[in-house]
């Protein structure tokens, strides 16, 4: 299997609960992204990994926590989620954060319901 | 600061005529430059991009685009437009100079493509 895989595809959550996005790379890279994308907006980036160490956090609200334990593999635990909240998740990869001439590389996203 | 505007939300063409997206951006420095396509249910997929040198780039499926300095514009490009070709498409820019992480993507063009 190559390139971002993420899971589940489609989540219908109510607003107390508690749930887990994933995304998976087999590219090889080493940096990894978590985008935000509603609709008729730019893409929000929410946070960005190199290496599993987090060097972005743009100012997103607590209720969203994100995990990288190694480089292939990027969590994004939810609670407590706001209706707003709804959109659709990517997921990113590329080589290095630092190569600034490298596209990114994106997953089909997890189509994200608050109830 | 970063910024990309696509000023058109919708671009229709018909098949086999040429289609352009338009795309204008600012940065402090010199610009790398991505065009993606977005197709339903889908994440975004890079098509092309101008990191220096020849103006005119070219990528995927056909498609070109046009760096242009002096009006700060790379409009993406394709002679004769095919009814697949329809998707959403973003331009993105990354400041080459002051370096880092953060990609600036425009808020993405509607192309429908009519047989």
């Amino acid at each position: 299997e190559t390139g971002v895989t993420q899971t589940p595809r489609h989540l219908v959550m109510g607003m107390t609960n508690k749930k887990s996005l994933k995304c998976e790379q087999h590219l090889g890279h080493n940096a990894m992204y978590w985008y935000k994308q509603s609709a008729k907006k730019p893409l929000e980036l929410m946070f960005v990994y190199s290496l599993e160490e987090r060097v972005e956090n743009n100012s997103v609200p607590s209720r969203f926590s994100p995990e990288c334990p190694n480089s292939s593999h990027l969590f994004l635990h939810l609670h407590t989620l706001q209706p707003e909240d709804s959109a659709l998740y990517l997921c990113a990869s590329s080589q290095d954060v630092s190569d600034g001439n490298q596209p990114q590389h994106f997953g089909d996203g997890t189509r994200l319901s608050i109830l | 600061a970063q910024s990309v505007a696509q000023p058109e939300d919708q671009v229709n063409v018909a098949e086999g005529n040429p289609l352009t997206v338009k795309c204008t951006y600012s940065v402090s420095g010199n610009p790398y430059l991505f065009w993606y396509v977005q197709y339903p249910n889908r994440g975004l997929q890079f098509l092309l991009k101008y990191i220096t040198g020849d103006n005119l780039v070219k990528g995927s499926y056909g498609f070109e685009a046009e760096f242009n300095k002096s009006q700060t514009s790379f409009h993406l490009k394709k002679p004769s437009a095919l009814v697949s070709d329809s998707a959403l498409y973003f331009c993105a820019v990354r400041d080459a100079n002051t370096g880092g992480f953060k990609t600036i993507f425009g808020a993405g063009t509607r192309l429908f493509v009519k047989a």
